[in-house]
């Protein structure tokens, strides 16, 4: 069973410029989320998708968008990099167990480090 | 709005020592809580997770987390400290999202 992977692993880009990261699900996940991780902080909420389709979104502009595949890998993309976007970003897929609640376990990818200049 | 709150920001503790990491949460309903651990450079690992029943649950690694609705905690206890137990550790709670807290480095000396 393959775990959730992210490409690439590093990237330094410019302000103002833009910038597409990747995630593999974990095989026979169809959810993917995505996180933001700033330097000495816990990982915040981005978005979420859910069979291709957007399942929620954390409190971020919509600068941050994203896709879902058929495949349900995925990927964030980030228009207009400010320096504050530098940061790890997390990607996470799971399955949902059922119930309104959406709550199951996720797992994680090694992230991708983004940095800003 | 769900919240976490993690107050000790560095916890230093000897090896072989016992360890317990503080959580508390803010959540209107009942919550499913985690606790993940990160290595430098790594990823998130889930350490276990508290969805519905047994108070005391399990995890992976000879952790331990106790739900206390009461006192809105889900603290991480080991009895004893391994050296590879060093690495920061996150307590976090899902409602519609997953909400994490800031994060409490531990570090074993030994």
């Amino acid at each position: 069973e393959t775990g959730v992977t992210q490409s690439p692993t590093h990237l330094i880009k410019t302000r103002g410029q833009q910038v597409t990261l990747r995630c593999s699900s974990q095989s026979g996940h169809n959810t993917v989320s995505w996180y933001q991780q700033a330097l000495g902080q816990g990982p915040q909420f981005i978005f979420q998708y859910y069979r291709e389709e957007e399942n929620g979104r954390g409190n971020f502009p919509p600068r941050f968008s994203g896709l879902q595949f058929p495949n349900y890998s995925s990927e964030l993309n980030v228009n207009a990099l400010e320096l504050d976007d530098s940061a790890l970003y997390l990607c996470a897929s799971s399955f949902p167990t059922g119930g309104e609640q959406i709550s199951y376990e996720q797992y994680f990818g090694p992230g991708t480090r983004l940095t800003v200049t | 709005a769900q919240s976490v709150t993690q107050p000790d920001i560095h916890i230093t503790v000897s090896e072989g020592a016992s360890l317990e990491l503080r959580c508390n949460y803010s959540y209107g309903a009942t919550p499913y809580l985690f606790w993940y651990v990160q290595s430098p450079g790594q990823g998130l690992q889930l350490l276990l997770k508290y969805f519905s029943g047994d108070t005391l649950v399990q995890g992976i690694k000879g952790f331990e987390a106790e739900f206390k609705r009461s006192q809105s905690s889900f603290n991480l206890r080991k009895p004893s400290v391994h050296w590879s137990d060093a690495a920061e550790y996150f307590c976090a709670v899902e409602g519609n999202k997953l909400v994490f807290g800031a994060g409490t480095i531990l570090r074993v000396k030994s």
